[in-house]
Parts: C-alpha cells; sequence; structure tokens
C-alpha cells in the first residue's frame, strides 16, 4: 500500500464546476504539498500546508492532520484547470525536504 | 530569472549507452533531487544530495549515478545497467541544508527530460 493515496485517478468535469482532489497519507507528516503538472510535463508547487487552509485564487486547500487526509478545491474550474494534481508529503521521520508523492489525479476540465 | 534548467527536454539513446541529463539552478539552493515519473506512478526519488560532494540513494539509485562538485549543478548519469531507462527525469532543488527540517520549505522543479531508449 502506497503511503500516499489519492482519489480520484482521473476526474471531468464542466466547465464551471466545483472540483474536490482528495489525498489521504497512512504516516506521521510535518508537511503536505499540492503540485500542478501540465501536459508539457513542468511542475508548480501549489501549496504548502502544515495544518488548516490555504486559498490562493480559486483554489483552496486544506488538511486535517488528525484524520491524515487532505483536499484540494477548484472553485469555478476553467479548461485551463486541466492538469495533473499531485500530492506529496514530507514525512516526519526524514530530514531535509525529501517528499513522498501520490500517483496523482488527472484532471480533464470541459468547455 | 532565477530558476532550475533542465537539458535537453527530449533524449534519444541506444540501448547499452550511458547518457548524461543535464540539471543547473540558480537560485543558491543547498540541496537537490532527481525524480523518475513513469505513467500511471508518482514520482519516485532516484538520488538526492544536501550539500556539495555530498549525495544519497533514494529508492530506485540502480543503474543511476550522480555527481555535485558544484552548489549549481546536479548531473544524472544513466547508465547501461538500468534495466528500463525510458521515462521522464526531473530535477528539483530547496533551500534546505543537511538537517534541518523546515515546515516552509519548498521545492522548485525543472522542466523535465524525456528519455527514450530506442
Amino acid at each position: 500500500k502506497n503511503e500516499v493515496e489519492q482519489s480520484p485517478q482521473n476526474l471531468t468535469a464542466q466547465e464551471g464546476e466545483f472540483i474536490t482532489i482528495n489525498c489521504s497519507y497512512s504516516v506521521g507528516i510535518s508537511a503536505l504539498h499540492w503540485l500542478q503538472q501540465h501536459p508539457g510535463g513542468g511542475i508548480v508547487s501549489l501549496f504548502m500546508l502544515s495544518s488548516g487552509k490555504k486559498k490562493h485564487g480559486r483554489l483552496i486547500a486544506t488538511i486535517n492532520i488528525q484524520e491524515k487526509h487532505s483536499s484540494l478545491h477548484i472553485t469555478a474550474s476553467h479548461p485551463r484547470d486541466s492538469a495533473v494534481y499531485i500530492c506529496a508529503v514530507r514525512l516526519q521521520e526524514t530530514s531535509g525536504s525529501r517528499l513522498t508523492f501520490g500517483e496523482g489525479t488527472q484532471l480533464t476540465v470541459n468547455p | 530569472d532565477g530558476g532550475i534548467t533542465q537539458s535537453p527536454k527530449y533524449l534519444f539513446r541506444k540501448e547499452g549507452q550511458n547518457v548524461t541529463l543535464s540539471c543547473e539552478q540558480n537560485l543558491n539552493h543547498d540541496a537537490m533531487y532527481w525524480y523518475r515519473q513513469d505513467p500511471g506512478q508518482g514520482l519516485r526519488l532516484i538520488y538526492y544530495s544536501q550539500i556539495v560532494n555530498d549525495f544519497q540513494k533514494g529508492d530506485i539509485a540502480e543503474g543511476y549515478s550522480v555527481s555535485r562538485e558544484k552548489k549549481e549543478s546536479f548531473p544524472l548519469t544513466v547508465t547501461s545497467a538500468q534495466k528500463n531507462p525510458t521515462a521522464f527525469y526531473l530535477c528539483a532543488s530547496s533551500i534546505e541544508a543537511s538537517g534541518v527540517t523546515s515546515s516552509y520549505n519548498e521545492q522548485f522543479f525543472g522542466p523535465g527530460t524525456r528519455l527514450t531508449v530506442l
């Protein structure tokens, strides 16, 4: 079993829909990251969380440390949001910023 | 502009040949990382370096080698011993120095190199 599990693996939505991507992890962590990977392959960091909630534009990320769960929400989705969204965690027992990654969620937003 | 560059973007090699992927950063970051990405799988760590002249094996180091002679550069060599080298390779860097854990550290990723073995 992977230490980081994402759901769903694939998600198709219509423009304007509210989207939720989930991430569960099975070990203690010091931080959780949400990343976005576009078709060209480049990866951009969206959020880094250790508690609570963060918002940037139409993106909202939440984390529940007790339940070992995080969600990424996209409000008013747009075709340009189509990408792979990756959850990654920094395990508590590792030094430095070595990350463990989920398999990613492929999001397609249709016009 | 500060950032991470990887070259080339696409690379083809014949089976049995070694090939070196370049990764350069001008962010003054101490730590650098190499990841491999295969379809349907999460990124997997090949090697990482927390400081110049030091590096550690990640989860899938077999068939790969690295060097860290300069802070800015962390080249990855895919050797002929790597059984299935066709993949997308990503380099990343972060501020964090060895032994220090910060909740606010972040990894910055390069654009990647897609390696195909013919």
